[in-house]
């Protein structure tokens, strides 16, 4: 399994633009999480999905920013407008559950957005 | 509520040196307790957890109830230990994962 796949790596864009960023869980795996690093807050969740079905939007900053799961195997993080204090990396995880006991998430490398 | 407190922002220790991340929580339940660790620029992975009493490169976590707390120690730090590493918590029911703010090992030779 090649892991959680996020694209872009990076992308920079201008303030006011749209900006989606793609995640591909593992396969199998029937949560999934987006989360935003920066250096001030550390790591903060933005949204979860389980079973395709998000479960808790309140991590989301405000409503510039929406996520969504149409399938399995694919998700979107979309904000518009961007703002220069969007700028972050922003990562998304996925976890199975069920089995002996909850095992953690595993990440994908992350995106590095920033906007100008 | 959950929460994850990791009170330091950075530890800087000379090689060989022992090294303990500290980190507390608070949960009502029982919690299941995680070390994540992320390289310069790279993804979080799991370091350990604490249901599986492990060691993972020299790396030990003991979780104490009394005190709430699950200190990530080692004994002879190494320079490739340098890396920011987070302490997270999930609680019963669905398996959301709260961090703690993190952090910044800094492992000097």
């Amino acid at each position: 399994d090649a892991g959680v796949i996020q694209s872009p790596r990076h992308e920079v864009t201008e303030m006011g633009q749209e900006v989606t960023l793609r995640c591909k869980p593992i396969s199998g795996h029937n949560s999934l999480f987006w989360y935003r690093q920066t250096m001030m807050r550390g790591l903060e969740l933005l949204i979860y999905f389980n079973n395709n079905v998000p479960i808790d939007d309140s991590g989301m900053p405000e409503d510039r920013f929406s996520a969504k799961m149409p399938n399995a195997s694919f998700s979107t993080l979309k904000i518009q407008p961007s703002e220069p204090r969007d700028s972050a990396v922003y990562f998304c995880a996925s976890t199975s559950q069920g089995g002996k006991g909850f095992g953690g998430y595993t990440f994908g490398s992350g995106t590095r957005l920033t906007v100008v | 509520a959950q929460r994850v407190t990791q009170p330091e922002k950075l530890l800087s220790v000379f090689k060989g040196a022992p090294v303990e991340l500290k980190c507390n929580y608070s949960y009502s339940g029982s919690p299941e307790l995680f070390w994540y660790v992320q390289y310069s620029r790279q993804r979080l992975q799991l370091l350990l957890r604490h249901i599986s009493r492990e060691s993972i490169k020299g790396f030990t976590a003991d979780l104490n109830k009394g005190e709430t707390s699950f200190h990530l120690k080692k004994p002879f730090a190494q320079e490739e230990d340098s890396a920011m590493y987070y302490c997270a918590l999930s609680g019963t029911g669905f398996q959301k994962l709260v961090f703690g703010t993190g952090t910044r090992l800094l492992v000097s030779p």
